[in-house]
């Protein structure tokens, strides 16, 4: 089975840093995902990561830890844009995507 | 590269009507398609998974008669929400992935469709 865990909300001043924390428990896994979803939109791919460590593009950086099932995202330099919400999503075996139930940022000025 | 986009955006339909939903590939090709759910501060639900030329995947607890997903080409799939009742209410979002990219795991987005059922 399947099981994603990240926090609900979380709010941040702009221009400071934060980090979004995913734990996963899954058979077969395959991969972390990472996307962002403004309101009413689909969500757009950040970030992969397959292999433990960090992995950083630009403002955005994605880390895992497989023995730990652990993942997170962080922002940097945090603009108010960044407003949306977060989904943590494990790849499994069969290449499917299973997703956490997003963490909505709000970025405060 | 690597853009899905959806058809129609958004949709209102009566009680009892079916509605098709189109997802294409517009510079790839993409053998198989997923089609998630996305209710009101919900994450996404796969609903099923289409592969080109051959029956569609479901989710536990997808109505099969209900959801039904063509995916006749390489670059087009389609979900149509027959007998949509008010329930049915949400935003569909298909995915595709890349079959010839290497490293082909990244599912790209289309933007989605909100359906309304009166």
């Amino acid at each position: 089975g399947q099981n994603i865990d990240q926090p609900t909300e979380m709010t941040a001043t702009e221009g400071a840093i934060v980090q979004i924390n995913c734990t996963y428990q899954t058979s077969g896994f395959n991969g972390l995902f990472w996307y962002q979803q403004h309101a009413g939109e689909a969500p757009t791919f950040l970030s992969y990561n397959v292999l433990d460590g960090l992995e950083e593009k630009g403002r955005f950086s994605s880390f895992l830890s497989r023995s730990k099932g652990y993942s997170y995202l962080l922002l940097k330099e945090l603009q108010m844009k960044d407003s949306a919400s977060y989904l943590c999503a494990d790849n499994n075996a069969g290449n499917m995507l299973t997703f956490g139930g997003g963490t909505r940022l709000m970025v405060k000025p | 590269g690597a853009v899905v986009s959806q058809h129609p955006s958004r949709v209102i339909c009566k009680s009892g009507t079916s509605v098709k939903i189109e997802c294409r590939s517009l510079d790839f090709q993409a053998t198989t398609m997923f089609w998630y759910r996305q209710f009101p501060k919900q994450s996404l639900m796969l609903m099923a998974t289409s592969n080109e030329g051959s029956k569609a995947t479901y989710e536990q607890g997808v109505e099969k008669d209900k959801f039904l997903i063509n995916h006749a080409s390489l670059t087009l799939s389609t979900l149509t929400v027959t007998s949509a009742h008010p329930e049915d209410s949400s935003f569909y979002i298909c995915s595709a992935r890349d079959f010839f990219l290497a490293g082909a795991d990244t599912q790209y987005f289309g933007p989605g469709t909100r359906l309304t059922v009166l």
